[in-house]
């Protein structure tokens, strides 16, 4: 069974400039949440996406959306990027059938400049 | 507000030797608690986890210990290897959320 897929692996933008993220999760899941992953904050909530809904949300401003489809596939956009904005964005996938374990893709690590 | 304490930030060990890594929650809703692996370059993937009804869960060379009364869990990595070398997250989730509560990582390094 395939696991997550996040595209794109590395992206570099502008300040002011905006971004979008793309999380494909395991085939049969059905929620999808977004961590944002800095070496001082370790790893952030940002929201959780269940049957296109967004079920929970993290504390982040609001120039952190998402997004999910009626495949379960789900898009994170960040818009007036900051330089504080660069990071590594983790997306989890998760099922009732498989308990309450967050599988991880490896990433997309953002830089910002 | 830190929900779960994470030490130490970094560790090295000795090829052989024992890792260990401490948590410590407050919220005692908590009842779920997995430790992730993460390796340069990659995102964390479930390596163990606990539910506080038993004291210690054994896997292999990895042991997760839990205190309840202590609101403390830690990790054990027995006779550790260079291969696991990377950074470990202790984690807790409450009610059957999929949203764990991370720790702030604990970098490890195995001397050869």
């Amino acid at each position: 069974k395939a696991g997550v897929t996040q595209t794109p692996r590395y992206l570099i933008k502008t300040r002011g400039q905006q971004v979008t993220l793309s999380c494909s999760p395991i085939s049969g899941h059905r929620s999808v949440s977004w961590y944002q992953q800095t070496p001082g904050q370790g790893l952030q909530f940002l929201f959780e996406y269940f049957s296109e809904t967004q079920r929970n949300k993290g504390n982040f401003p609001g120039r952190f959306s998402g997004r999910q489809f009626s495949n379960s596939r789900s898009e994170m956009n960040v818009s007036t990027l900051e330089l504080g904005d660069s990071a590594l964005y983790l997306c989890a996938s998760s099922s009732p059938n498989e308990g309450t374990e967050a599988f991880f893709g490896q990433g997309t690590r953002l830089t910002v400049v | 507000q830190q929900q779960v304490k994470q030490s130490p930030q970094s560790l090295i060990v000795q090829k052989g030797g024992i890792s260990i890594i401490n948590c410590a929650y407050e919220n005692t809703a908590f009842d779920y608690f997995p430790w992730y692996q993460q390796f340069p370059g990659k995102g964390p993937a479930l390596l163990i986890a606990i539910r506080p009804d038993v004291s210690e869960k054994k896997e292999g060379r990895f042991t997760i210990s839990f205190n309840k009364s202590a609101k403390q869990f830690s990790l054990h990595i027995m006779d550790s290897q260079p291969g696991d070398s990377a950074t470990y997250f202790c984690a807790a989730t409450a009610g059957g959320s999929y949203i764990p509560t991370f720790g702030r990582g604990t970098s490890l390094i195995v001397h050869p």
